[in-house]
């Protein structure tokens, strides 16, 4: 079945970039997103690539798509306190239900 | 706009103890909704998801139900309480567009003692 891949924790120094990884299998998948979960909150759209796209830039925030390896990645520059925060990488099912990773907890040193 | 509420936000019930968790959506009609279930540590899971009125799909058996009372009203359920139901637990709704994705309720924490 389709499966979703993230590392658990991902630890940088503020200021610096945070690069947070996912692959999946499901090589049909049309949408992927990023969504952001803070303590105690529900989650929040982060941002979406299509899968046409290799890349989409928004802000601080840059996802890259490589469909080969089905590798999906989130960069956050310049990485503020405010960015701390559970990510989860997300892809859509041929049933259009979503197929989650397990979350990248992201830890800012000061 | 599109709003969706979740009420409560925290829960803690005893064992077999029933439940009912409420979410509601507004600005939308006839929506599809789902509600998702998070276990620490781990991602989404799916519970169930309804694209209409009396229309429950369940993705995994276990000890919850869901309704679907009104368009946009969708309440999960449990008669009796166990220990491995405590979670975070989600409604969300998706748009038409897919490009839109999902938009989530702010969750409720239920802690089954």
């Amino acid at each position: 079945g389709e499966d979703v891949e993230q590392s658990l924790f991902l630890s940088v120094r503020e200021g610096d970039s945070s690069v947070i990884n996912c692959t999946y299998t499901d090589s049909s998948s049309t949408y992927l997103y990023w969504y952001k979960q803070e303590p105690g909150a529900g989650l929040q759209l982060l941002t979406y690539i299509f899968s046409n796209m290799d890349m989409k830039q928004d802000q601080r925030l840059t996802v890259l798509l490589n469909k080969k390896d089905k590798h999906l990645s989130l960069r956050i520059a310049d990485t503020q306190t405010g960015d701390s925060a559970i990510y989860f990488c997300a892809e859509i099912a041929n049933n259009y239900q979503l197929i989650w990773g397990a979350g990248t907890k992201l830890i800012i040193k000061p | 706009s599109q709003t969706i509420h979740q009420w409560p936000a925290t829960l803690v019930q005893p064992v077999g103890s029933p439940l009912s968790l409420e979410c509601t959506v507004e600005g939308t009609s006839n929506p599809n909704l789902y509600w998702y279930r998070q276990a620490a540590g781990r991602g989404l899971q799916l519970l169930f998801y309804s694209v209409g009125i009396g229309q429950i799909s369940s993705e995994v058996p276990q000890n919850l139900s869901a309704s679907r009372p009104q368009d946009r009203q969708f309440i999960l359920s449990s008669k009796k309480l166990l220990l491995s139901d405590s979670g975070f637990y989600l409604c969300a709704w998706r748009q038409l567009e897919p490009n839109r994705g999902y938009t989530f309720g702010s969750g409720t924490r239920l802690t089954v003692v």
